[in-house]
């Protein structure tokens, strides 16, 4: 049973550049979320796909775009990058319709993104 | 909006000794849910425990135990009998409960403690 994929796992851009990160959610799982967590602190919710749509979104600026697939996976795509988009990117994953009993989200490794 | 507030940046103990790590919280909501995760130097964010706010009965998962305290609005997480294994950094967060579970999802992490077990 696949748990949650990110691919990749490290990634060097430079300021301005814009990029993409992937995730494949938890076998049976329709929901992904993706949190950014910058060095030594806590992940900070960017926004949440459900049904190829955008349910729920974070304080991040609309350089920060997302997209989920048929097949549930999931993108995050950020245009003009700044020094201050280094970070490790999470993606979670979880079934919606558990939501009412609040099943944990499954969290991947994470994508480590740098900007020079 | 809701904040997460975690005193303790750094944590030390000794392998089999108990540690508490602290949480406090502030919202205006009254129906939500608290959550421990560990994350490991391996990254992978592991939830440890979790509590539903309408339960005054405190959740224990094996060694680990919380103490809930809904009016003043605090979480702790105690770790018993610690072992090697249990280093890791350690958030509080926090997911409100939604009509129709539309806020679903939407966690609210702390700064973090990062704990040592020490041999």
């Amino acid at each position: 049973d696949a748990g949650v994929t990110q691919s990749p796992t490290h990634l060097i851009k430079t300021r301005g550049q814009q990029v993409t990160l992937r995730c494949s959610p938890k076998s049976g799982h329709d929901t992904v979320s993706w949190y950014q967590q910058a060095l030594g602190q806590g992940p900070q919710f960017i926004f949440q796909y459900y049904e190829e749509e955008e349910r729920q979104r974070g304080n991040f600026p609309d350089r920060f775009s997302g997209h989920q697939f048929p097949n549930y996976s999931s993108e995050l795509n950020v245009n003009a990058l700044l020094l201050g988009d280094s970070a490790l990117y999470l993606c979670a994953s979880s079934l919606f319709r558990d939501r009412v009993r609040t099943q944990p989200q499954h969290f991947g490794d994470g994508t480590r993104l740098s900007i020079l | 909006a809701q904040t997460v507030t975690q005193s303790q940046p750094e944590m030390s103990v000794q392998e089999a000794e108990t540690v508490t790590l602290s949480c406090t919280y502030d919202t205006s909501e009254n129906n939500y849910y608290l959550f421990w995760y560990k994350q490991p130097p391996s990254r992978q964010m592991i939830l440890v425990i979790r509590q539903e706010a309408y339960k005054q009965q405190n959740a224990t998962e094996n060694r680990f135990s919380v103490n809930f305290q809904k009016a003043a609005k605090s979480f702790s997480l105690k770790i018993s009998d610690s072992q090697l294994g249990d280093t890791a950094m350690y958030f509080c967060a926090f997911m409100k409960q939604g009509a129709g579970g539309t806020s679903y999802g939407k966690l609210t992490f702390g700064q973090g403690t990062i704990l040592t077990v020490h041999p």
